[in-house]
């Protein structure tokens, strides 16, 4: 059962611009949604996370909008580089600190 | 930040072998550790929660005598994959909270191929 769904599954952005992927839950449990970025061959490393309490939280060119009541939550890269190319996972974790992972979108900016 | 080590980076065994991998904590004590199992280009999926000094807990449809886990102190968590078959070729990632509990530190991985 996947906990957390995420979309898109691929996304090419041009140089430059906005690149939003989306994810939702279910599990109204949890409190804490972060996002990773990961490259092939590599761990997972936190970009962003937000809490329920606040709707927006922004670090550099990351965004994470937060809709409480939607049970949404989205990541937005500005002026998107050719060095945010990755697979960008969403996830939701709550009391227990397990981690559950959305499905991954795989993020290509092209010069 | 926190580092998270694991070991092997790879490894190649013959089916039916056993093969055991080391998750670290180098800079931070973790009571409690996590493993995930990732398909190429697919998602990371939550094996098992190892506990320091406690049995793990493992997630629905993962085999516990498959998948055995040993949390043997404040940095060291192991996941051993007894009896290993092509089918558990996988990429193994484990993770650690840090100090506020909420941040997880991922290690870098350990890809396994079982020939």
């Amino acid at each position: 059962q996947q906990q957390v769904k995420q979309s898109p599954q691929s996304l090419i952005v041009q140089k430059g611009g906005i690149s939003i992927i989306n994810c939702a839950y279910e599990n109204t449990a949890f409190d804490y949604f972060p996002w990773y970025q990961q490259f092939p061959g590599k761990g997972p490393a936190l970009l962003i996370a937000i809490r329920p309490d606040v709707s927006e939280k922004k670090e550099g060119r990351f965004t994470i909008s937060f809709n409480k009541s939607a049970k949404q939550f989205s990541l937005h890269i500005m002026d998107s580089q050719p060095g945010d190319s990755a697979t960008y996972f969403c996830a939701a974790s709550g009391a227990g600190n397990q981690f559950y992972f959305g499905t991954g979108t795989s993020l290509t900016v092209i010069p | 930040g926190a580092v998270v080590s694991q070991h092997p980076s790879w490894v190649i065994c013959k089916s039916g072998t056993s093969v055991k991998i080391e998750c670290r904590s180098l800079d931070f004590q973790a009571t409690t550790m996590f493993w995930y199992r990732q398909f190429p280009k697919q998602s990371l999926m939550l094996m098992a929660t190892s506990n320091e000094g406690s049995k793990a807990t493992y997630e629905q449809g993962v085999e516990k005598d498959k998948f055995l886990i040993n949390h043997a102190s404040l940095t060291l968590s192991t996941l051993t994959v007894t009896s290993a078959h092509p089918e558990d070729s996988s990429f193994y990632i484990c993770s650690a909270p840090g100090g506020d509990q909420e941040t997880q530190y991922f290690g870098p991985g350990t890809r396994l191929l079982v020939l």
